[in-house]
């Protein structure tokens, strides 16, 4: 089983300000995603494919990274980005998912 | 508009079976491989098992907790897939999704909860 680790655990920043999220296989993957996941929802996909956006989602979200390391960035934080992020692979089952970032205020 | 709703989560005793079912509407659900997510509560996500669709060989895969306990169905008449859960254990406890999407996970259910306690 392919575990990710999520750095860090919490992140606290101000609207406006710039989040950079990172995410660690422990093997090499090569279909990645990241979800968001507010307080009450169901999660709701962010990035596909490592670096593609969902449909739907501003441009100020963008994923990067290949192999074991994997970033989600968000430029310029909004008030309704304050939320928890996951990342996912999806190569062969089992897939997984990391512990999360939770993004506050 | 894609809709997934789960059904049938409940409180059931240790070493009990429940089976949940998630009927979904707005694509073509015999060409969909699906999913069941879960959460437990306050904690993160987990990928419980899925089922490709019919002409993939409708075969499932499932993650190592739930191997043998669990099995996922799908019956393509009525739209629904199930997640058979035996031998239920009160680390089970948790918000179960379902889901559906191409490659990963595009659409998720609202939950169902499942809570294991005597």
């Amino acid at each position: 089983e392919i575990v990710l680790t999520q750095s860090p655990g919490t992140l606290s920043l101000s609207p406006g300000e710039r989040a950079t999220l990172s995410c660690r296989a422990s093997q090499s993957v090569s279909n990645f995603a990241w979800f968001q996941q507010k307080p009450g929802q169901a999660p709701r996909l962010v990035i596909y494919s490592a670096s593609s956006r969902a449909t739907g989602i501003p441009d100020r979200f963008s994923g990067s990274g290949s192999g074991t390391d994997f970033t989600l960035t968000i430029s310029r934080l909004e008030p309704e980005d304050f939320a928890v992020y996951y990342c996912q692979h999806y190569d062969n089952p089992p897939w997984t998912f990391g512990q999360g970032t939770k993004v506050k205020i | 508009e894609v809709q997934l709703v789960e059904s049938g989560g409940d409180l059931v005793k240790p070493g009990g079976s429940l089976r949940l079912s998630c009927v979904v509407s707005g694509f073509t659900f015999n060409n969909a491989w699906m999913s069941w997510v879960r959460q437990a509560p306050g904690k993160g996500l987990e990928w419980v098992g899925r089922i490709k669709r019919r002409s993939d060989g409708g075969t499932t895969d499932y993650a190592a907790p739930v191997k043998g306990r669990f099995t996922i169905s799908r019956d393509d008449s009525k739209n629904t897939v199930y997640l058979q859960m035996n031998s239920l254990k009160t680390e089970d406890t948790a918000l179960y999704y379902c889901t559906t999407g191409i490659g990963t996970i595009d659409f998720w259910g609202q939950g169902t909860l499942v809570t294991v306690s005597s």
